[in-house]
């Protein structure tokens, strides 16, 4: 089976911008998860889609949003863009609650 | 509160010396699942074990093995033997039946560099 895919898996976007990141997960697993993992604060819970529901979320503000699509892929949204959003944006799918996640390759984004 | 400790940051050997990676938890939940990732330079994370809080068995998996102790709270990681290939970050992470099983918290993390 492919793995989770990422895309793009560089994106480079000035303040106050807004970004899509887009996440296939791996074929038959309808739950995905966000983090966002940066050098201060580490590997962070952003939220969890599960048919096309949000089924948790994390400690971010609602400039971060998400959606999934019948098919699982999902997308995660950032408005109004701040410099402290630089990070790389890590998705994982799995196939049933509890299970284990896999990790895409990640979008490392940067905030100018 | 930190749910997840790995108190060493970087941790340098040389070549064929044994290295372990501490991880300390904290949950208040019965259920819960233990996880171990391995980050390499590429940073995609790569999964290696996951255990659920009533399997203390301890496992291998050729040179990597874990040690589960609920007494202690602890989850340890084992590479036996270290190569090169093994420098990357090691992050062991936690979810919880209460806040969601498929919410990972993850620990700081332990930069491992495998010197020649």
């Amino acid at each position: 089976k492919a793995g989770v895919t990422q895309t793009p898996r560089y994106l480079i976007k000035t303040r106050g911008q807004q970004v899509t990141l887009s996440c296939s997960p791996i074929s038959g697993h309808r739950s995905v998860s966000w983090y966002q993992q940066t050098p201060g604060q580490g590997l962070q819970f952003l939220f969890e889609y599960f048919s096309e529901t949000q089924r948790n979320k994390g400690n971010f503000p609602g400039r971060f949003s998400g959606r999934q699509f019948s098919n699982s892929r999902s997308e995660m949204n950032v408005s109004t863009l701040e410099l402290g959003d630089s990070a790389l944006y890590l998705c994982a799918s799995s196939s049933t609650e509890p299970d284990t996640q896999y990790f895409g390759p990640g979008t490392r984004l940067t905030v100018l | 509160a930190q749910k997840v400790t790995q108190a060493q940051t970087e941790i340098s050997v040389v070549e064929k010396e044994d290295v372990t990676l501490d991880c300390v938890y904290e949950t208040r939940d019965t259920t819960y699942y233990l996880f171990w990732y391995k980050q390499p330079p590429s940073g995609e994370l790569v999964f290696l074990i996951r255990r659920n809080s009533f399997d203390e068995q301890n496992e291998i998996s050729g040179r990597y093995s874990w040690n589960f102790q609920k007494s202690t709270s602890s989850f340890n990681f084992t590479i036996t033997a270290s190569q090169v290939v093994d420098s990357a970050v090691y992050f062991c992470a936690l979810s919880e039946e209460s806040t969601g099983n498929n919410r990972l918290a993850f620990g700081k993390g332990n930069q491992v560099v495998v010197i020649p």
